[in-house]
């Protein structure tokens, strides 16, 4: 079965700190990864999207890709409280193309 | 702009009764899913719809049915509630293309006593 893991956290990373969030998957084929971040009681929203190997910045936000290594990540600088979420790490499955998630990294950022 | 709309926000249920769980997007898109996330899991894909006209199974369909009304309405029924159904139901919808997003409504909060 194709799986996209995540450590389930939390990680508590100090505020103005550099936060560093990990996503491995199985499906070599996978073309398209995205990251989601979901505030308690709250539906996912959408934060990156990353289609090739190497990084994408936007803002705060980095996504890293490595398809060789089979291995995604966000890096979030100068941390703030409201990244507190938790965030969440899809993957298309290359047979289907629908999306394989991860179970969620819980990020606290302390003040 | 309202993206994915679902109605209800919050519903509580005996068991053996049956609901109908509306979604609607806005954003002509193609695709349309419905999820369900439970406490410290992340989101299973319950049934989809690829487009207009057609629904397949996802990971956990059972005890589930769905209907693609138009191109903007997904709907999810339970015919016959059980506990293990309390959860969080999300609707998404997409474009289409494999390399798009999708977009979340605000969920669905289901309780079944």
């Amino acid at each position: 079965q194709k799986e996209v893991e995540q450590n389930s956290g939390p990680l508590s990373v100090p505020e103005g700190a550099i936060a560093s969030l990990n996503c491995t998957y199985s499906d070599r084929g996978s073309q398209s990864f995205f990251w989601y971040r979901q505030y308690s009681g709250k539906s996912p929203e959408l934060i990156m999207s990353i289609y090739s190997n190497g990084d994408k910045e936007d803002g705060r936000f980095t996504a890293q890709l490595n398809k060789a290594s089979q291995y995604v990540s966000l890096l979030i600088r100068d941390s703030q409280p409201s990244d507190s979420a938790t965030y969440l790490c899809a993957v298309t499955d290359s047979s289907n193309y629908q999306l394989i998630w991860g179970a969620g990294t819980k990020l606290i950022i302390k003040p | 702009n309202a993206g994915v709309t679902q109605t209800p926000k919050f519903q509580v249920l005996k068991t053996g009764q049956s609901m109908t769980l509306q979604c609607a997007q806005d954003m002509n898109h193609n695709s349309m899913y419905w999820y369900r996330q439970d406490p410290g899991m992340g989101l299973r894909l319950i049934y989809y719809s690829a487009s207009e006209g057609t629904t397949d199974k996802g990971e956990v369909p059972n005890g589930y049915n769905v209907s693609r009304l138009n191109k903007r309405e997904f709907s999810l029924r339970l015919e016959s509630a059980a506990p293990s159904q309390t959860s969080v139901y999300f609707c998404a919808s997409e474009a289409g293309d494999s390399n798009q997003p999708q977009h979340f409504g605000d969920g669905t909060r289901l309780s079944i006593l």
